[in-house]
Order: C-alpha cells, then sequence, then structure tokens
C-alpha cells in the first residue's frame, strides 16, 4: 500500500538532546513537508521540500533541521535550541502546485 | 498573504442532527480550498477539495462544502451526523507563495462532538 510512514508513534526525550523523526513516503511525491500541532493551534509548518537536495524554512523553523537526501526521505531533527520541542508532529507529502497533502498517522514528542 | 479562520473551536451536536461548520478564509489571490479531518492520534486525512468549476463540492463520508467567493467563505455541512463523525475538522487554503510554488495554511480547527 502507498502511504506515509512516520516513526516512532512515541517519543520521549530528555531536554538538552537533539532527536530525529523518520518520514518516509513510497507515493513518489515531489514535495514533503513538517507540521507541528499543539492543540487549539492548528497546524503550522516548520520546514518543507520541493525536490531532494533542497528544502525552505516555515514558519516555525527555530530549533528545527531537516534533510532531503532522497526523494522518499525526509528526516526532522528537533534540537536543543528548540524551547517547547513537546508537541505531536506531523509530515505530509504531495505534487507540486496545488494538490492535497497525504499525511502520516504523526509522532508524538514529550521532552522533559 | 493568507489566513484561515474557523469560527468555532468546538461543536456539540446530537446524533442525526444536522451540522455546519464554518471557515472564512483571506487572500489576494484565487486560492484553492480544502476539508481535512483528523481522528485522535492519527494524521490528517482529507474530506473534499474545491479547486474550480461548481461551487457545492461533495466529499466522502456524506459531507459537502459551499464556496462562497463574495462571502470568501468555505463551510463544511452534513444532513445527518454519526457518532464515528466525531473528530477535529481543519480548512485549509493553498495560495501560490511565489517561484512556481504553493503554501498550505490551516485554520485552528473545530472539534465536532456528536452526542447520542
Amino acid at each position: 500500500d502507498g502511504g506515509i510512514t512516520q516513526s516512532p508513534k512515541y517519543l520521549f526525550r530528555k531536554e538538552g538532546q537533539n532527536v530525529t523523526l523518520s518520514c518516509e513516503q513510497n507515493l513518489n511525491h515531489d514535495a514533503m513537508y513538517w507540521y507541528r500541532q499543539d492543540p487549539g493551534q492548528g497546524l503550522r509548518l516548520i520546514y518543507y521540500s520541493q525536490i531532494v537536495n533542497d528544502f525552505q524554512k516555515g514558519d516555525i523553523a527555530e530549533g528545527y533541521s531537516v534533510s532531503r537526501e532522497k526523494k522518499e526521505s525526509f528526516p526532522l531533527t528537533v534540537t536543543s535550541a528548540q524551547k517547547n520541542p513537546t508537541a505531536f508532529y506531523l509530515c505530509a507529502s504531495g505534487w507540486q502546485g496545488n494538490s492535497p497533502l497525504h499525511f502520516g498517522n504523526g509522532t508524538r514528542l514529550t521532552v522533559t | 498573504a493568507q489566513s484561515v479562520t474557523q469560527l468555532d473551536s468546538q461543536v456539540p451536536v446530537f446524533e442525526e442532527a444536522p451540522v455546519e461548520l464554518r471557515c472564512n478564509y483571506s487572500s489576494s489571490v484565487s486560492v484553492y480550498l480544502f476539508w481535512y479531518v483528523q481522528y485522535p492520534n492519527q494524521g490528517l486525512q482529507l474530506l473534499l477539495k474545491y479547486l474550480s468549476g461548481s461551487t457545492l463540492v461533495k466529499g466522502i463520508n456524506g459531507f459537502e462544502a459551499e464556496f462562497n467567493k463574495s462571502q470568501t467563505s468555505f463551510h463544511l455541512r452534513k444532513p445527518s451526523v454519526h457518532i464515528s463523525d466525531t473528530a477535529e475538522y481543519f480548512c485549509a487554503v493553498s495560495g501560490p507563495s511565489g517561484a512556481g510554488s504553493y503554501q498550505l495554511t490551516f485554520g485552528k480547527g473545530t472539534k465536532l462532538s456528536v452526542i447520542p
């Protein structure tokens, strides 16, 4: 089945540690996105990539980093510089342009 | 720049009653509109989309939405809700953000609670 796989589903880390969230898609989509979801705030765009080896900052990129070495993969690293990292993180992919996005099932990160 | 406002953060409704979830957007250019649904601890699923053509759009699970350009609205409706419709619903607008790319902007979501 084609889709987007995010792993792990739940992740716990101590403050000060970097952590990497995985996102893989087999839909052959060009574009991939990372969103952060907090209660009552909707989805906010962290980073997006329209093509391999290229990516752009979204609205809340500070404290995060990404890479796009392969079309299928778009990992997100939450660094120790992110002041409030506890959240639900959603990865999405789609064709460029106005096509709708396909979402993974998310990773819930808790930092204590 | 574009923005989306979902006017109600929570909507309780009795089972088999009709429901309308309201969405207004602002943009200086033509946009494309979407409704997504999110069940607890899951990702978002596309309910329906408006790209062009008929302003009444039908989606999955019996939902429909009407695009109203003059009122810049894209309200979601269902004539009779089921318990299984309990979820959070997100309105989103996609518009050009330069260099041939599009940016998708989400509203803050409306939690629909269906009461038995």
